[in-house]
């Protein structure tokens, strides 16, 4: 059973550019979360979607930020107009639906980070 | 969401053993106590959950005094693979998923 996986790894965008970052969560999981997390510190949660729809986007900033999750295919963080201040590493995450279950128990991928010259 | 407190570093030998305490004054009834850890340049790791007394699974062992303010994770004869920085976090699985992540506790692991 493949883990969470991200893609890419490494994103290199200059100011100004989109960047788009995937996640496709864990088998059987429709919860995906994706958090931000700067150099020596802890994750921030941005946003956590189900499947077509945005559950909590409380942590996501309100301009530039969107995510989805579509369907099919996998879920899509996208940054428009990159600023030196997004360079950082995006995780994304998946937990089953069933509530009750495994309370809070939450599978990572390996992050993309980010880097905007 | 409780707020928790740990140490921001420690520093052990192999073979040790190593106690991470968590200190979460504010925990809810509800609430559940999780631990993740996370090595550099990776995701964040589930390692263990418990909700009071002890717990134990083939990683950690956590233990849970009975007024749940407090919570110790205990990982027996560290090697140099367990340095990471140990995260410890409280909540429910109510309302909001989220994940409230601390700056968690930096273990260096010494040979």
């Amino acid at each position: 059973n493949a883990g969470v996986m991200q893609n890419p790894r490494h994103l290199v965008r200059r100011r100004g550019q989109e960047a788009r970052l995937r996640c496709s969560p864990m088998k059987g999981h429709s919860h995906v979360y994706w958090y931000r997390q700067l150099p020596e510190e802890g994750l921030k949660f941005m946003v956590y979607l189900q499947k077509e729809n945005i559950i909590d986007e409380s942590g996501m900033p309100k301009e530039r930020f969107s995510a989805e999750f579509p369907k099919e295919g996998p879920s899509i963080l996208r940054i428009q107009q990159v600023v030196r201040g997004d360079s950082a590493a995006y995780f994304c995450a998946s937990s089953p639906a069933l509530a009750g279950v495994n309370l809070n128990i939450q599978y990572f991928g390996a992050g993309t980070r980010l880097s905007v010259l | 969401l409780a707020k928790t407190t740990q140490p921001i570093s420690m520093d052990s030998y192999e073979g040790q053993e190593v106690n991470i305490t968590c200190s979460h004054n504010n925990i809810a009834t509800n609430d559940y106590i999780t631990w993740y850890q996370q090595f550099p340049s990776q995701g964040p790791r589930f390692i263990i959950q418990g909700y009071k007394t002890k717990v134990t699974n083939e990683v950690a062992s956590l233990f849970i005094p009975a007024d749940r303010k407090s919570s110790t994770l205990s990982l027996p004869r560290v090697s140099l693979s367990d340095t990471a920085v140990y995260y410890c976090l409280v909540g429910d699985d109510t309302g909001r998923r989220a994940l409230t992540f601390g700056s968690g506790t930096r273990l260096q692991v010494q040979p």
